[in-house]
């Protein structure tokens, strides 16, 4: 069964700190996306990546990066964490053929 | 600017009965469309997609999509639903411009009462 997991499924963190999160796919997908998740506001596209080593910003990138040093492996980094970056973190990851997104289960990170 | 709007934040309904969620879409080019569900404390899964030809489209779990171009909507329907069901449900696009980035709706709750 073709999977993407990520790291933790709940995170606390104190505010300043340098929170990693990491998804890893198993399935040879080039496209990888990270998204965050609030209630109301939907899905929001913080950073996706088409290939490895390459990066470009999504809708609401600031607060974050992101690394892709191997293709099946996209972390995102809050390089200093804030009480409004608490959410619902989504990775996902898609072929070149338009089949939709595989999701991983999430990782909900409060910081406190 | 592209946008996908679902018109129904939570839809309630009672257990065998048929359910519609709706779903809109702006955009100046043309689209490709997703369904997808999400259960609690899970990830998305794909339910249907519309890239061509019919526009009547079937999914996973008994679910159906039907594309309306003039009407830029892309509606998701069940004639009974279970209480299984129970979930939030996401309308979602690829613009047609090579990408692959998707836009996201906000996303509908339903609930299926016994």
């Amino acid at each position: 069964d073709v999977k993407v997991t990520q790291s933790s499924r709940y995170l606390v963190k104190r505010t300043g700190e340098k929170v990693f999160l990491e998804c890893v796919q198993d399935m040879d997908h080039e496209n990888m996306f990270w998204y965050r998740q609030d209630p109301g506001l939907g899905l929001r596209l913080i950073y996706f990546s088409y290939d490895v080593k390459m990066k470009e910003k999504g809708d609401i990138p600031e607060g974050y990066s992101v690394s892709r040093e191997k293709k099946e492996r996209f972390s995102l980094i809050l390089e200093s964490a804030s009480t409004n970056q608490t959410s619902m973190y989504l990775c996902a990851s898609s072929s070149l053929t338009l089949g939709g997104y595989t999701f991983g289960s999430g990782t909900r990170l409060t910081v406190v | 600017a592209q946008s996908v709007t679902q018109l129904d934040s939570q839809v309630p309904v009672f257990e065998e009965a048929p359910v519609e969620l709706r779903c809109n879409y702006s955009s100046s080019v043309s689209v490709y469309l997703f369904w997808y569900v999400q259960y609690p404390n899970q990830g998305l899964q794909l339910l249907l997609k519309y890239l061509s030809g019919s526009t009547l489209v079937k999914g996973i779990n008994g679910f159906e999509a039907e594309f309306n171009k003039s009407q830029t909507s892309f509606h998701l329907r069940k004639p009974s639903v279970h209480i299984s069901d129970t979930a939030e449900y996401f309308c979602a696009v690829i613009l047609n411009t090579g990408g692959f980035k998707t836009i996201f709706g906000a996303g509908t709750r339903l609930f299926v009462k016994a």
